[in-house]
């Protein structure tokens, strides 16, 4: 079942900040955050296991709802760089490697 | 330097026509996948394996096929079936414990 991305796309100026969402119908084991660059390969973040535990680098981070089965990721004060589509991928059972992926949300970080 | 390395970049294919997109990776990794991309659209899984010599289709695997002779190899082989095969491919490689990481990909183009 493929998770579902919310918003679809943002427009932001650099500072400002911003939460992606990514929702499943089934139970998660967990969650990964990916983002990619306009025609380049996927780029992996960060990891979320259920549990609801955040995690975070720099100024992005991700939280874990395992009572709604939806994992947030929040970027704060955002760079230029931030620019992408941002993607997650989910597992339902611990062990299993395949990754259902979302649909993406394209964040466009302006001047 | 460990890492995921697709090739060629870019591949042309004439009508009628199968061409097989290779994939090696050298970081151990058991297992390995085969996603479709197309123009601003998600991830869709064509194939993946978690093991040698033993691999399971994916959601869109219809056209495509694929081998696992060696734990470093997984080619993908667009086979003349894929009546619309023009997409961005991109190979990945993971363990239990260890994210996907993704190779650059080869963009599919028909003649």
């Amino acid at each position: 079942q493929q998770p579902v991305q919310s918003p679809q796309a943002v427009i932001l100026r650099e500072g400002e900040d911003a939460v992606i969402n990514c929702s499943s119908s089934k139970a998660l084991y967990s969650v990964h955050w990916y983002r990619q660059k306009h025609g380049e390969a996927p780029v992996f973040l960060m990891i979320l296991l259920k549990g609801g535990e955040q995690k975070g680098h720099d100024k992005i981070s991700a939280s874990f709802n395992e009572k709604k089965q939806q994992s947030s990721l929040y970027l704060t004060a955002s760079q230029l760089s931030y620019s992408g589509t941002y993607f997650c991928g989910t597992r339902q059972i611990q062990g299993a490697q395949k990754l259902v992926f979302g649909q993406g949300t394209r964040l466009t970080i302006n001047p | 330097d460990g890492g995921i390395t697709q090739s060629p970049k870019y591949l042309f294919r004439k009508e009628g026509q199968n061409v097989t997109l290779s994939c090696e990776q050298n970081l151990n990794h058991d297992a390995m996948y085969w996603y479709r991309q197309d123009p601003g659209q998600g991830l869709r899984l064509i194939y993946y394996s978690q093991i040698v010599n033993d691999f399971q289709k994916g959601d869109i695997a219809e056209g495509y096929s694929v081998s696992r002779e060696k734990k470093e190899s997984f080619p993908l082989t667009v086979t003349s079936a894929q009546k619309n095969p023009t997409a961005f491919y991109l190979c990945a490689s993971s363990t239990e414990i260890q994210p996907q990481h993704f190779g650059d990909g080869t963009r599919l183009s028909i003649l």
